[in-house]
């Protein structure tokens, strides 16, 4: 499985965008990039996935540099309950095991 | 979008007893479900992979005898921890997948917090 290397943790203001860096400079290529979140005392949320196109859905959108090696996920409007610990995790499509690494906390301040 | 309903949500249990956690996919068939576990401040860890049907795949170091594994309809996996101690006191997660549209991401439960006296 490909490592990935998130920030450990970061602030954002809310109603900012919060835009939240993983590099995964070992990613192969039939891995796609998956972004997961997980509030605090539930259980992991999915958020988006992307193989090497940009992706947006109503949750946020994902930014896949074109050589593959890193990603952003961006959540254009930051609320309090966006304050989570978020996952970025290289995947093979149809291969369900997820490794999850130590993931960004990321705190929403009011 | 698909729904997967864990229970109990938190269970406290003498040292010694069993203790079984219910996960159930709601809305869809799930072929496959895994069982995580997840200390304070520390990340998921994967337990065992669970095909319906079939017996549970479990990760090195985590013991087979201690934590079984049910997967006996597309819709209910179980996992039972026997004999519990104080260190198996966790927060247990289940997930799962199916066929068609859902197979391209994982559906969670809500987690179980399991303390054992």
């Amino acid at each position: 499985d490909a490592k990935t290397t998130q920030p450990t943790s970061m602030d954002c203001a809310e109603g900012r965008a919060a835009n939240l860096p993983c590099n995964h400079s070992t990613i192969s290529g039939n891995e796609y990039v998956y972004w997961y979140r997980q509030i605090h005392s539930q259980g992991p949320q999915y958020i988006i996935h992307g193989l090497k196109n940009n992706e947006t859905n109503e949750m946020a959108s994902l930014i896949i540099t074109e050589d593959r090696k890193s990603s952003t996920l961006i959540l254009p409007h930051a609320t309090l309950r966006d304050t989570a610990v978020y996952y970025c995790i290289p995947q093979g499509f149809g291969n369900e095991k997820l490794t999850f690494g130590t993931g960004t906390r990321l705190t929403i301040i009011p | 979008g698909a729904v997967v309903s864990q229970h109990p949500s938190r269970v406290i249990c003498k040292s010694g007893t069993s203790v079984k956690i219910e996960c159930r996919s709601l809305d869809f068939q799930a072929t496959t479900m895994f069982w995580y576990r997840q200390f304070p401040k520390q990340s998921l860890m994967l337990m065992a992979t669970s095909n319906e049907g079939s017996k549970a795949t479990y990760e090195q170091g985590v013991e087979k005898d201690k934590f079984l594994i049910n997967h006996a309809s597309l819709t209910l996996s179980t996992l039972t921890v026997t004999s519990a101690h104080p260190e198996d006191s966790s927060f247990y997660i289940c997930s799962a997948t199916g066929q068609g549209g859902v197979r391209e991401k994982l559906f969670f439960g809500s987690g179980t917090q399991l303390s054992v006296l």
